[in-house]
């Protein structure tokens, strides 16, 4: 089954660190660029990060720019974001997601049911 | 940085109904831009790319156009699965989405 899972969200206090996971299952994974994009509870969706299939091209937004890294195992098919000085409104589901072409970072064609994370003291 | 416009910020309608939803970008993007799908509790789902390519899957009764800096999205024929937020999404450079618009009864 074609799928992605997120896995590491929780309830972390400010200032801290969190790092999320993305397994990727049923496609060829390294055929194709990956994001993260955030949804605050009951707000519009914000692209948090994207990298291409071979981690040359890599964008974040700019509100995490410093604090938030991007990564990907294509071995293991995975997809990781490791977020530092978290602050409250980092609180969100964050949503891995799969792009439609493999360099540009373009559009989301696959998305898993995301992970909530919850910043606060 | 890239704004996106979309509007209405929700809209009433029917079953059968045809709805239009348009998304103006700040500067343009070509053809660069998508529209996705949300339901409560769900993840968003692709339903256009490319301004007018529709995803596998998605039934006809959607359709897009536009270019630059204009685009709508138009729903023909409203169906009750199709009660939902829709965003529009530029691709031009790093993504931006538009604020969503919520389809209601």
């Amino acid at each position: 089954e074609v799928q992605l899972v997120e896995s590491g969200g929780g309830l972390v206090q400010p200032g801290r660190s969190l790092r999320l996971s993305c397994a990727a299952s049923g496609f060829t994974f390294d055929d194709y660029a990956m994001h993260w994009v955030r949804q605050a509870p009951g707000k519009g969706l914000e692209w948090v990060s994207g990298i291409s299939w071979n981690s040359v091209s890599i964008g974040y937004t700019g509100s995490v720019k410093g604090r938030f890294t991007i990564s990907r195992d294509n071995a293991k098919s995975s997809l990781y974001l490791e977020m530092s000085s978290l602050r409250a409104e980092d609180t969100a589901f964050y949503y891995c997601a799969k792009d439609l072409y493999r360099s540009g970072l373009r559009y989301f064609d696959l998305w898993g049911r995301g992970t909530l994370v919850t910043v606060s003291s | 940085d890239f704004q996106m416009t979309q509007s209405p910020s929700s809209v009433s309608a029917s079953v059968g109904d045809r709805v239009t939803i348009t998304c103006r970008a700040s500067q343009g993007i070509g053809s660069w831009l998508a529209w996705y799908q949300q339901k409560p509790g769900k993840a968003p789902k692709l339903l256009i790319y490319g301004v007018s390519t529709l995803q596998t899957g998605v039934p006809s009764r959607f359709s897009g156009s536009g270019s630059e800096t204009d685009f709508t999205l138009t729903i023909n024929s409203l169906q009750p699965e199709d009660f939902a937020t829709y965003y529009c999404q530029q691709a031009d450079s790093f993504p931006t989405f538009g604020g969503g618009t919520k389809v209601e009864i």
